[in-house]
């Protein structure tokens, strides 16, 4: 099966810094990278996703970049603000298969 | 709100109990996913119904089953239950299967 490993594991960032969170996949037939966002007492959320044919992808402050030949992909948040405090995972996706979650990064940002 | 329902929030119960937790896609959704999600093994993907047929399987234990009715909500199955089965276990639901999952609010399943 995949192997996902997430870097770092816990993240605290001032607010207004920006963070970036990295995902190593081992699958090469994966295509589908999303990142979601788990706040405490609530399901995942997807905040943003990417597939293989583009190589990076932005939506306001949050972006993706994906590698495929290293096979990671990163998720990066600019201006960062406390409400972005949340467990961010990742999630990337073979083809036939369901998401394979990697374990999570605790992002703290204080004020 | 994803759109997902997941009933109950909270289930408090025995070691050896049955309990059943229930799972309403997003309307038009096909596939539904469960997922458990545990503090020492993050979200492991535990099994996923397509259309109310069984498509993949993950990390799925044989006293837990599931299943997806007709009108497509799915149910998940968990007997004799231990204590290390208490969990978040979470319901997500996608259009098919490469598209973006929805997460519902999950249940927490605490065994005493």
């Amino acid at each position: 099966g995949e192997n996902v490993e997430q870097h770092p594991s816990t993240l605290s960032v001032q607010e207004g810094d920006s963070a970036v969170i990295k995902c190593t996949y081992s699958d090469s037939a994966s295509n589908y990278f999303p990142w979601y966002k788990q706040e405490l007492g609530k399901g995942p959320q997807l905040i943003i996703d990417i597939r293989s044919n583009v190589g990076e992808k932005k939506d306001q402050r949050i972006a993706v970049t994906l590698n495929k030949t290293a096979k990671h992909f990163s998720l990066h948040i600019t201006e960062t603000q406390p409400e972005d405090s949340a467990v961010y995972f990742c999630a990337p996706q073979p083809p036939g298969y369901a998401l394979n979650f990697g374990k999570g990064t605790s992002l703290l940002v204080t004020p | 709100d994803s759109g997902v329902t997941q009933t109950p929030k909270h289930l408090i119960t025995a070691t050896g109990q049955r309990v059943t937790l229930r799972c309403s896609p997003r309307s038009g959704d096909l596939s539904v996913y469960w997922y458990q999600q545990s503090l020492d093994q993050g979200l492991q993907f535990l099994i996923q119904y397509y259309n109310g047929e069984e498509r993949a399987k993950g990390n799925i234990l044989e006293r837990f089953s599931a299943q997806q009715f007709p009108d497509l909500h799915s149910e998940l199955n968990l007997s004799s239950l231990e204590l290390g089965d208490s969990a978040l276990y979470f319901c997500a639901s996608s259009v098919g299967g490469k598209h973006e999952a929805f997460f519902g609010q999950g249940t927490r399943l605490t065994v005493v």
